[in-house]
């Protein structure tokens, strides 16, 4: 069965651009979620989907933003980026079911913001 | 709202010598605490998870984990260090919301 795929596998932007990055979860999963691993910030909840609809945000500006598709993969976009965007994204996805679901992570994409 | 901290951001320990990785919860809820592993360049794999339904869980690759609520701690270990276990490893914890708040992280480092 194939994990969670995640695309670009690196990306590079330059300030005030926009960046989208991409997540398929695993098949008949229908929660994604987003996480930002910045150096010396750790890992962050950023965004959580669930059968197309946001249902929770972490503590990031409206910049970020995302969307999930009728097929349960989704989209994170990052719009004006500034130079502390710079991270590895993490996407996971999960059936919704209890709450200690195991999340099944992606590879990551690596986006580097000059 | 959880939080979990992670004492000590990097460990050594001597091949076959024993792993002890700390971490301690706060949770206004019963916990659901899960450690992970992060490999360089690679995504998150989960070790083991706390339900609620045993303290003692046993996880992949010979780690284990006890979960102590006089102590509010879950920590990780494994009696004998292999080199194939050197990365980072993370406690997370859920509880009132589904998303995982992780802890910021222990590098292992086994030396051969």
């Amino acid at each position: 069965e194939a994990g969670v795929t995640q695309s670009p596998t690196h990306l590079i932007k330059t300030r005030g651009q926009q960046a989208t990055l991409r997540c398929s979860p695993i098949s008949g999963h229908t929660s994604v979620y987003w996480y930002q691993q910045a150096l010396g910030l750790g890992l962050q909840f950023l965004l959580w989907y669930d059968e197309g609809e946001e249902r929770n945000r972490g503590n990031f500006p409206p910049r970020f933003s995302g969307r999930q598709f009728p097929n349960y993969s989704s989209e994170l976009n990052v719009n004006a980026l500034e130079l502390e965007d710079s991270a590895l994204y993490l996407c996971a996805s999960s059936t919704l079911g209890a709450l200690y679901n195991e999340q099944f992570f992606g590879p990551g994409t690596r986006l580097t913001v000059l | 709202a959880q939080s979990v901290t992670q004492l000590g951001s990097h460990v050594s320990v001597s091949e076959g010598a024993l792993v002890l990785l700390r971490c301690n919860y706060s949770s206004s809820v019963p916990p659901y605490l899960f450690w992970y592993v992060q490999y360089p360049n690679q995504g998150l794999q989960l070790l083991l998870k706390y339900t609620s339904a045993a303290t003692l869980v046993k996880g992949i690759n010979g780690f284990e984990a006890e979960f102590k609520k006089s102590e509010t701690s879950f920590h990780l270990t494994k009696p004998s260090a292999h080199m194939s276990d050197a990365a980072e490893y993370f406690c997370a914890v859920t509880g009132s919301a589904r998303q995982l708040t992780f802890g910021s992280g222990t590098q292992l480092t086994v030396l051969p």
